[in-house]
């Protein structure tokens, strides 16, 4: 049990970029989770997938935002055209089937210049 | 809309006591609790959890207990070791949902 990584840990762009993190999760693990968190906050619930299938997405998900899990394994989420109040923390969790616990990994940080 | 709240931002107590953190849900669809446990610069890790039938879980140093009518949860550590300074989080689902909604976290301080 390597544990959910995720990459890259920091980053830091200007506004109008583009940003991709990606979350590699634990193997038997068939559900993925995005969560944001600001300071101050919890982490709120962007998005989930169950193998590849994208069940569920919050509306803080603005259209500039794009999750994806190809083949059900690792995951994406780009970010286009970043503002500055998408600077947060960006965390993945999985989840294997039949467990009702999140395992987070360590975050991506993200900061918009 | 919150719904889970921690009411306690912060929180110090010294070493060797009791710690108490408090948390309270608003949607009674609501039927199992987590906490989980938060280092800088780290992602949460789970702590303890809880099912709504029950009142009471424990584990170790760590209690949860469960208060259904009030819609309140606690997690009492004891004795408190310097160790246990992180942001601890509370989260709840709901039966056959897949979401997971999280306090906003209370800081916990043990003064050696």
């Amino acid at each position: 049990d390597t544990g959910v990584s995720q990459n890259p840990r920091h980053k830091i762009t200007k506004r109008g970029q583009n940003v991709t993190f990606r979350c590699d999760p634990i193997s038997e693990h068939n559900r993925l989770y995005w969560y944001r968190q600001t300071l101050g906050q919890g982490p709120e619930f962007l998005t989930y997938f169950q193998n590849e299938a994208q069940l569920e997405k919050s509306r803080l998900l603005s259209d500039r935002f794009s999750a994806e899990r190809p083949k059900g394994s690792f995951s994406t989420l780009e970010i286009q055209r970043t503002e500055q109040g998408d600077s947060a923390m960006y965390l993945c969790a999985s989840r294997r089937w039949g467990a009702n616990v999140l395992t987070f990994g360590a975050g991506s940080r993200l900061t918009v210049l | 809309d919150q719904q889970v709240k921690q009411n306690s931002p912060s929180l110090s107590v010294q070493e060797g006591r009791i710690s108490i953190l408090n948390c309270d849900y608003t949607n009674s669809m609501f039927d199992y609790f987590l906490w989980y446990k938060k280092y800088p610069a780290e992602g949460p890790t789970f702590l303890i959890s809880i099912s709504s039938i029950k009142d009471k879980n424990e584990d170790g140093r760590f209690t949860v207990f469960l208060n259904k009518s009030a819609k309140h949860l606690s997690l009492h550590i004891v004795p408190s070791q310097p160790g246990d300074s992180a942001v601890y989080f509370c989260a709840a689902s709901a039966l056959g949902g897949n979401q997971f909604y999280f306090g906003t976290g209370t800081s916990l301080t043990v003064i050696p």
